[in-house]
Order: C-alpha cells, then sequence, then structure tokens
C-alpha cells in the first residue's frame, strides 16, 4: 500500500496562479521529499523537509509539514506553463528507501 | 558527471523470457533503487540497496533478482517476464538518506 497519498490528483490552473498540493502519509517519518516528474521523464528532486522542520522555501517553492495530522503541503507560486508535470511526494520512514504516493498531474494553462 | 545511467531505454519481451535491466552511477553513492511506474499508481518499491554487497527486498520484490557487487552499478533482473512485469522501471541513487534521491530516465518494458 501507498504510504503517500496526494490531493487532488489533478489541478488544472492559469499561468501566474499558485498551485498548492497535499500529501498525508501513515507512519513516522525522518523527512518528507517532493519530487517533479516532466511526461515520460525521470523524477526530479525538488526540496526534502525533515521531520523536525515545519516549513521550507527553495525558490517559488514553500513546503510545510505537519507531523501531528501526518501531512505536507507543496505550493507553487507565480505558476508557469513550464512547472506543467506531475508531482510526488515521498517518505522516508528509515526502514526502507522512499515510499512515493500516487502524484498530483498539473496542468498551467498559458 | 553522468548521473544516473539507465539501459535499454526500451524493451520487448516474450513471456518467459529473461533479462538484465542496467543502472549504473557514477556520483560514489551508497544507496540504490529500483522502483516501477504503472499508469495511477505512482512509483512501487522493488529492490533497494545500502551499498556494495547489501540488497533488501522493497514492496514487489518477486520475480525481480539483484545484486551488488560494486557501488557504481545496480543491475536488476527479470527471471521469467510475465506481461504483469510490462512498465516503465527507474533507478535512483542517493549519498545518504538525509539527501534527495537522483533518477534515471527509465527503461520501459513491455512483456507480450
Amino acid at each position: 500500500s501507498q504510504q503517500g497519498e496526494e490531493d487532488p490528483q489533478a489541478l488544472s490552473i492559469q499561468e501566474g496562479e499558485n498551485a498548492t498540493m497535499n500529501c498525508s502519509y501513515k507512519t513516522s517519518i525522518n523527512n518528507l521529499q517532493w519530487y517533479r516528474q516532466n511526461s515520460g521523464r525521470g523524477l526530479v528532486h525538488l526540496i526534502l523537509i525533515r521531520s523536525n522542520e515545519r516549513e521550507k522555501h527553495s525558490g517559488r517553492l514553500r513546503v510545510t509539514l505537519d507531523t501531528s495530522k501526518k501531512s505536507s503541503s507543496l505550493l507553487i507560486t507565480a505558476s508557469r506553463a513550464a512547472d506543467t508535470a506531475s508531482y510526488f511526494c515521498a517518505t522516508d520512514t528509515g526502514r526502507r528507501a522512499l515510499t512515493f504516493g500516487s502524484g498530483t498531474r498539473l496542468q498551467v494553462q498559458p | 558527471n553522468a548521473g544516473v545511467t539507465q539501459t535499454p531505454k526500451f524493451q520487448v519481451l516474450k513471456t518467459g523470457q529473461s533479462m538484465t535491466l542496467q543502472c549504473a552511477q557514477d556520483m560514489n553513492h551508497e544507496y540504490m533503487s529500483w522502483y516501477r511506474q504503472d499508469p495511477g499508481m505512482g512509483l512501487r518499491l522493488i529492490h533497494y540497496s545500502v551499498g556494495a554487497g547489501i540488497t533488501d527486498q522493497g514492496e514487489v520484490p518477486n520475480g525481480y533478482n539483484v545484486s551488488r557487487s560494486t557501488t557504481e552499478d545496480f543491475p536488476l533482473r527479470l527471471l521469467s517476464a510475465a506481461p504483469s512485469q510490462t512498465s516503465v522501471y527507474f533507478c535512483a541513487s542517493s549519498r545518504d538518506r538525509v539527501y534527495g534521491y537522483t533518477f534515471g530516465s527509465g527503461t520501459r518494458l513491455t512483456v507480450v
């Protein structure tokens, strides 16, 4: 079963708008990571947030982590057409390698 | 650095055939993993390794074998291909658990 589940499954917005994706997980974690996958390509690491961190920024990306609710969110500000991709959260529980969710498909309309 | 290199990029197998998917990284990463990606299901962990000589099973290991004789290489062997193994396979590596993973570009496998 998937450790992480993203919500929504699909999201369509206009260029310039903000995009928010959520991830829920089931067990305690060491860290949570977000990846982007363009169609037909491999995954690209975006950002990692440790279990003792609550918020992290990287450029136009903002990630929050709420360990009490076992949830995380990824905010992409001022979206661009080039942000069109699938976004996955992945959790490191310390027991195996990363466990991925099923992803959010983001479409940014120009 | 070439990063994570996967070969081949595409492969068609007949049911019952065996083959090896190659994965090599030149970043001296200790952690390496194999995932399969099926439509709408995200990535599922097949096998992983925390260093040369050490491998362990992931979520869906049946029908696959791995070995890690060197830090650089982590091949995935399909023992007797089945149509259910039609998927896109990704290899990934990382320096440590507190770093993100670098992914290869994938191998698209079709079993007929």
